[in-house]
């Protein structure tokens, strides 16, 4: 089955720095890379996802980019703020599968 | 639009004790998904459900945990008995099937203590 690794699992940033959480998946199959954001006692919510025919994608200060050869994905924050500290999670989920496999999260602290 | 409803958000019980979950998903979602989420990790799935059949529930402890969802709407996840390492957060998860790629809406979970 899939099996995906975050890194790192704890990352500090000053607010106004970037951010960067990266993963890696197993399954040369996983098409779909959606990274959801957890705060504290909430419900993981999607914030961005990019799919395998896709290198790059942004939404305001959050970025995605894959790797499919080296099967990585990572998400990008520019300009962070204290409302970006949360945990986030990032998931690889094979064509033809509904079942994403989650990373361990990145708990992000973004100091003001 | 409603978001998916879980109750209860917080269950205490003792060991050996029996604990029921409930989701509502959200209305027209064929798909919902059971997780359980330990501290500091990611979603794990237990079980998925296409309308009221389970299709996918080879994560699921079937020695005390059950789980059904008639009439493919709500759905109810049981642990009979509890042990100490089943203290997690249970989510809920609901999509609708065959729209792109099938975005995943999860509840508020229910935090379980086992005492």
């Amino acid at each position: 089955g899939e099996n995906v690794e975050q890194h790192p699992s704890t990352l500090s940033v000053q607010e106004g720095d970037s951010a960067v959480i990266k993963c890696t998946y197993s399954d040369s199959a996983s098409n779909y890379f959606p990274w959801y954001k957890q705060e504290l006692g909430k419900r993981p919510q999607l914030i961005i996802d990019i799919r395998s025919n896709v290198g790059e994608k942004k939404d305001q200060r959050i970025a995605v980019t894959l790797n499919k050869t080296a099967k990585h994905f990572s998400l990008h924050i520019t300009e962070t703020q204290p409302e970006d500290s949360a945990v986030y999670f990032c998931a690889a989920r094979a064509g033809g599968s509904y079942i994403p496999t989650f990373g361990r999260g990145t708990s992000l602290i973004v100091h003001p | 639009e409603a978001g998916v409803v879980q109750s209860p958000r917080y269950k205490i019980i003792e060991k050996k004790q029996p604990v029921a979950f409930w989701c509502n998903p959200i209305s027209g979602h064929n798909t919902l998904y059971w997780y359980r989420q330990n501290l500091g990790q990611g979603p794990e799935l237990l079980i998925r459900y296409e309308n009221e059949e389970a299709v996918d529930d080879s994560q699921l402890p079937k020695d005390r945990f059950s789980a059904e969802r008639l009439k493919g709407v709500d759905s109810t996840l049981k642990i009979q008995p509890a042990e100490l390492g089943d203290s997690a957060v249970y989510l809920c998860a609901s999509s609708l099937q065959g729209q792109g790629v099938n975005e995943q809406f999860f509840g508020p979970g229910t935090r379980l203590t086992v005492l």
